[in-house]
């Protein structure tokens, strides 16, 4: 079956520390992998997407890598704020058939 | 300003009800996604639009319908074969097709409560 997982934990970090978040596939090939923040009640905000045959990614703080072959991204935000607190989703972008989400993990950076 | 609007924001339906949920963009974009979210969860696509007049199922149709006459609105209706309705539902747009690396915009969303 096809599934797209993320930690269900919610990840707890200090401020000033990396966040590393991790998404998992299985039986998709998508084209891109797009990482999304989501704020409780909101709808999802686009931070920044990878193409499947790049390998890294960063945009400020943020860094996203993609490996194809184990199927994985690993989204990295440097020096977080309490201002990261948020859920963090990441989204399969499938050659014309359709934008999946995973599950989502949810960060708290502490002061 | 462009952007993608939901209504209403928050929706009682009684049981045996249709609902319709209104969703509008105005960024010209090709696509258009439903997805539901239940709480703590992540979200799930029920349908999705690539052009006018033509939509597919995602993976939770089930109990949902909806139509694509103009570019701009995408409305989903909830049936009453819907089992359990009560969600947090999200409209999103896309530039283009999927698969071509284009940023999903969502809407606000509209959370619907049946009593």
């Amino acid at each position: 079956s096809q599934k797209i997982e993320q930690n269900s934990e919610a990840l707890n970090i200090q401020e000033g520390k990396t966040a590393t978040l991790t998404c998992n596939y299985t039986n998709y090939s998508p084209a891109y992998l797009q990482w999304y923040r989501q704020d409780p009640g909101r709808g999802p905000v686009f931070l920044l997407l990878i193409r499947e045959n790049e390998k890294e990614k960063r945009k400020e703080r943020l860094k996203v890598t993609f490996d194809t072959t184990l199927k994985q991204s690993l989204f990295h935000i440097t020096a977080s704020q309490p201002a990261d607190s948020a859920t963090y989703l990441c989204a399969l972008d499938i050659h014309f058939q359709k934008l999946v989400f995973g599950t989502g993990t949810r960060l708290l950076v502490s002061p | 300003d462009g952007g993608i609007t939901q209504s209403p924001k928050y929706l009682f339906r009684k049981e045996g009800q249709n609902v319709t949920l209104s969703c509008e963009q105005n960024l010209n974009h090709d696509a258009m996604y439903w997805y539901r979210q239940d709480p703590g969860q992540g979200l799930r696509l029920i349908y999705y639009s690539q052009i006018v007049n033509d939509f597919q199922k995602g993976d939770i149709a089930e109990g949902y319908s909806v139509s694509r006459e103009k570019k701009e609105s995408f409305p989903l209706t909830v049936t009453s074969a819907q089992k359990n309705p009560t969600a947090f539902y999200l409209c999103a747009s896309t530039l283009k097709s999927p698969g071509q690396g284009t940023e999903a915009f969502f809407g606000q969303g509209t959370r619907l409560t049946v009593v």
